[in-house]
């Protein structure tokens, strides 16, 4: 079964930018993989960011994007702000099953 | 814009079946632009996909749950719903109904506020 990778943890200051990745066992994620992000705050259920890569929702902040990097999809949060700290999911689509990362928490100090 | 809620015993006793049901309101289940799904998240630990359903009844199974998993959807509720079978301790989780939608690429838009399911004696 397909096994995707996040960094375990990140730290960024306020104001900063960074960028988490995403990767599949299986090799090079594309487009068929349906690249999907998520925030999921304590307590809260996940709330989608961007989804097909880099499209975004109508509810998501301008400062978040996605992209294709290395192989990779990949998550950028720029001008961050201590609201942005939360657990981050990726989801990746391969041979007929959705599988998410394991997240990335995300410290903004 | 569409609401899904979850809803179903809060208890399960080990080796019995979890069963859910997510009610879907302000839009209809029957649009061949969605699919319907479960996800679950144990305490402390990552999300898990479990299965899609669309309203014709196209399936999509986590290949380590599939064995012991049914979904199945009703149109003239405006409803799905999940079915594990045989409960251990591990199943403890949250889980969470959501909505698959194509706009030019799936994604999962819309998401219930979470059931959680115990499972003990």
């Amino acid at each position: 079964q397909t096994v995707v990778t996040q960094e375990p943890s990140l730290t960024v200051s306020p104001g900063g930018t960074v960028t988490l990745t995403c990767a599949s066992s299986t090799g090079a994620v594309t487009s068929d993989y349906y690249p999907n992000w998520f925030q999921q705050k304590p307590g809260q259920a996940p709330r989608p960011l961007i989804f097909s890569i880099s499209s975004k929702y109508s509810w998501t902040p301008a400062r978040f994007s996605g992209s294709l990097l290395g192989g990779k999809a990949a998550l950028t949060l720029s001008s961050v702000q201590p609201g942005d700290e939360a657990e981050y999911y990726c989801l990746l689509y391969h041979s007929g099953a959705w599988v998410f990362g394991g997240g990335t928490k995300l410290t903004v100090l | 814009q569409p609401q899904l809620q979850e809803s179903g015993p809060g208890l399960v006793r080990p080796s019995e079946t979890l069963s859910l049901t997510c009610a879907v309101s302000g839009g209809s289940i029957s649009s061949s632009n969605y699919y319907w799904g479960w996800i679950r998240q144990p305490p402390g630990k990552g999300l898990e996909w479990i299965a899609n359903i669309n309203y014709r009844g196209t399936t999509g199974y986590n290949p380590s749950l599939k064995s012991r998993v049914i979904i199945s959807v009703d149109t003239s509720k405006n409803q799905f719903s999940l079915k594990l079978t045989s409960v251990t301790a591990a199943d403890t989780a949250v889980y969470y109904c959501m909505r698959w939608s194509n706009s030019g690429g799936w994604g999962g838009d819309y998401w219930g506020q979470g059931s959680l399911v115990t499972v003990s004696s």
